[in-house]
């Protein structure tokens, strides 16, 4: 257990719907990232907040947004759903200027149909 | 997009046997991580290295770093049918403005160790 929850576990959304997934940091650690990892691939990096500000972004359309909240819990909203938008969404919290190694969720499995 | 690749995609041993992954990147890093994913959930930090360093070890795990071919390499000694599961390897780029700190993952390595 790594102290870091998601919520929900899993979810069926419809093409074009909006779905928010939410991320409960790990105690102390103020910078959080969110990852999409699709079937049988590596995670990719979407983007990364710290003190509530987001400071690095991947390769993600503008629809994927984010928070991050005062208490470091986090919320990844993403609009106008598409197909290929079906992963797991895993986020991952650290100490920036701590130690290097990030700490991971257990993930939402998002399915779009 | 993926930094690099991990090599084999798929690896079956016996218990008791090592396991040996491969990780090739492409651009310069600080450090290169190694990560564990059982059943497609969270990841599970194994070990670091940085880029000043060329092997490292962690109980049964081995890491090595070769800057110079842009590769690294994890293995595990005498496994256990508890090791099955997708390794993947991730870097941190050398320079990450503001603070940025993005892991850049490979594709993985699918390791099933049979009791």
């Amino acid at each position: 257990e790594t102290g870091v929850t998601q919520s929900p576990t899993h979810l069926i959304k419809t093409r074009g719907q909006q779905v928010t997934l939410r991320c409960s940091s790990q105690s102390g650690h103020n910078t959080v990232s969110w990852y999409q990892q699709a079937l049988g691939q590596g995670p990719q990096f979407i983007f990364q907040y710290y003190r509530e500000e987001e400071n690095g972004r991947g390769n993600f359309p503008p629809r994927f947004s984010g928070l991050q909240f005062p208490n470091y819990s986090s919320e990844l909203n993403v609009n106008a759903l598409e197909l290929d938008d079906s992963a797991l969404y895993l986020c991952a919290s650290r100490i920036t200027g701590g130690r290097y190694e990030q700490y991971f969720g257990p993930g939402t499995r998002l399915t779009v149909t | 997009s993926q930094q690099g690749e991990e090599d084999p995609q798929a690896l079956s041993i016996q218990e008791g046997e090592n396991a040996t992954m491969n990780c090739s990147y492409k651009t310069s890093i600080n450090n290169l991580q190694w990560y564990r994913q059982n059943s497609g959930r969270g990841l599970v930090h194994l070990i670091l290295i940085r880029s000043n360093e060329r092997e490292k070890h962690s109980g049964r795990l081995r890491v090595t770093l070769d800057t110079s071919k842009k590769s690294s390499s994890l293995l595990i000694t005498a496994s256990r049918a508890a090791d099955t599961a997708s390794y993947f390897c991730a870097t941190v780029p050398l320079y990450s403005g503001a603070g940025s700190y993005q892991l850049t993952f490979g594709k993985g390595t699918k390791l099933s160790v049979i009791p």
